[in-house]
């Protein structure tokens, strides 16, 4: 059985401080890495995929990959309220299939 | 450009009523998904098609449940009998082929409840 964790919180956050969201995978063939951002109410959003180890950036977002250990993170810098949501981590599994996280719930305070 | 369309948002039927969502995908995007999501199983495929042909409908419930494509802008989910343990929120995505199809682009989702 292929399976995505994450903790499902709530993660709480002091505003301008650095977020960090984490997901682990079982599958150790997977190769492509997502994270979805969901506000409540509304539909999965892609903000950043990884496809090989390291860090990969994108303005506040850092998405890290670790191959050897099973894991990939999403960093969050200087978060703001409006970063406040479910964030879902997705692994592609084969050609089509995304296996998904149960997400995290994100809440930065003011 | 449009993103992918849903109809209806919102729907409140009884147990035992068809059921029948709508999606227009991304014109472009060959390859369509259907998903649930519940607070108790999260995001859950149903059905994929590319090029409007369904390639795994392993995830589709049981026979209450079928799903169609007939052309590249058009796809149907139906639900006959519906039932009370069918109340989700239904998400159609789409990507265009050659793209990695773990970027998917949702649409705003369909509430079904199921009384």
């Amino acid at each position: 059985q292929k399976e995505v964790e994450q903790n499902s919180g709530p993660l709480s956050v002091p505003e301008g401080a650095i977020a960090s969201l984490n997901c682990t995978y079982s599958d150790r063939g997977s190769q492509s890495f997502f994270w979805y951002r969901q506000y409540s109410g509304k539909s999965p959003e892609l903000i950043m995929s990884i496809y090989s180890n390291g860090d990969k950036e994108d303005g506040r977002f850092t998405a890290q990959l670790n191959k050897a250990s099973q894991y990939v993170s999403l960093l969050i810098r200087d978060s703001q309220p409006s970063d406040s949501a479910t964030y879902l981590c997705a692994v592609k599994a084969s050609n089509y299939q995304l296996i998904w996280g149960a997400g995290t719930k994100l809440i930065i305070k003011p | 450009d449009a993103g992918v369309i849903q109809s209806p948002r919102h729907e409140v039927t009884e147990m035992g009523q068809e059921v029948t969502l709508r999606c227009k995908p991304i014109s472009g995007h060959n390859s369509l998904f259907w998903y649930r999501q519940t607070m108790m199983r999260g995001l859950e495929l149903l059905i994929y098609f590319n090029n409007n042909v369904p390639i795994d409908d392993s995830g589709m419930p049981e026979d209450r449940f079928s799903a169609k494509m007939p052309n590249a802008s058009f796809s149907t989910l139906k639900i006959q009998p519906s039932e009370p343990r069918d109340s989700a929120v239904y998400f159609c995505a789409s990507t265009p082929t050659g793209v990695n199809t773990g970027e998917l682009f949702f649409g705003e989702g369909s509430r079904l409840t199921v009384l």
